[in-house]
């Protein structure tokens, strides 16, 4: 069976700081990876994804996460937040045959 | 395309009473899913469908609540009786085995009961 941790369900930051969201996996066949984002009001947004190849995804709005196979991550990380950065974010992960695991999101604040 | 459709936006009925949602997918996908989202229990799956027919209802609450996708274009969600506790926001996602699964979700609506 597959799973998601988000290790963090809070994570305030200042604008203009980097940020680092935290996401880990459990699967014994190979998964694709996905970060979803949800605005307030809103429905979830696909960020990026990986399906194979590089390790290191760019995705929207200046975020990227890397692909660690040997510790089961897909940590997303933007280098400097915004204010409307401000949202819920969620890792998930996808079994070919289509099965979808989200985890239980990670709600980031940027504080001005 | 015009992305996932879901209707109402906003339902605000009164406990006992029946509710159907409604979600019209995107053109061309053969996955659908319906999910709740709650503040205390995140987001859930209840029911998903492939090419019209549900593959797994395990998380469906009760009884109370069917789902039915009666052609490619189409599913709805009901509930009968809601109940207080089924306030949420309830999602439709779809996708196709012909991209890389990953799932594109529709507005959600917002179930009130009261």
């Amino acid at each position: 069976a597959q799973s998601v941790t988000q290790l963090d369900s809070q994570v305030p930051v200042f604008e203009e700081a980097p940020v680092e969201l935290r996401c880990n996996y459990s699967s014994s066949v190979s998964v694709y990876l996905f970060w979803y984002v949800q605005y307030p009001n809103q429905g979830l947004q696909l960020l990026l994804k990986y399906l194979s190849g590089s390790t290191l995804v760019k995705g929207i709005n200046g975020f990227e996460a890397e692909f660690n196979k040997s510790q089961t991550s897909f940590h997303l990380r933007k280098p400097s937040v915004h204010i409307s950065d401000t949202a819920e974010y969620f890792c998930a992960v996808s079994v070919p045959g289509n099965q979808f695991y989200f985890g239980t999101g990670t709600s980031l604040t940027v504080i001005p | 395309d015009a992305g996932v459709i879901q209707s109402p936006r906003h339902e605000v009925t009164e406990m006992g009473q029946e509710v159907t949602l409604r979600c019209k997918p995107i053109s061309g996908h053969d996955y659908l899913f319906w999910y709740r989202q709650t503040m205390m229990r995140g987001l859930e799956l209840l029911i998903y469908f492939n090419n019209n027919v549900p593959i797994d209802d395990s998380g469906m609450p009760e009884d109370r609540f069917s789902a039915k996708m009666p052609n490619a274009s189409f599913s709805t969600l009901k509930i009968q009786p809601s109940e207080p506790r089924d306030s949420a926001v309830y999602f439709c996602a779809s996708s196709s085995r012909q991209g890389t699964y990953e799932q594109y979700f529709g507005p959600g609506t917002r179930l009130t009961v009261t």
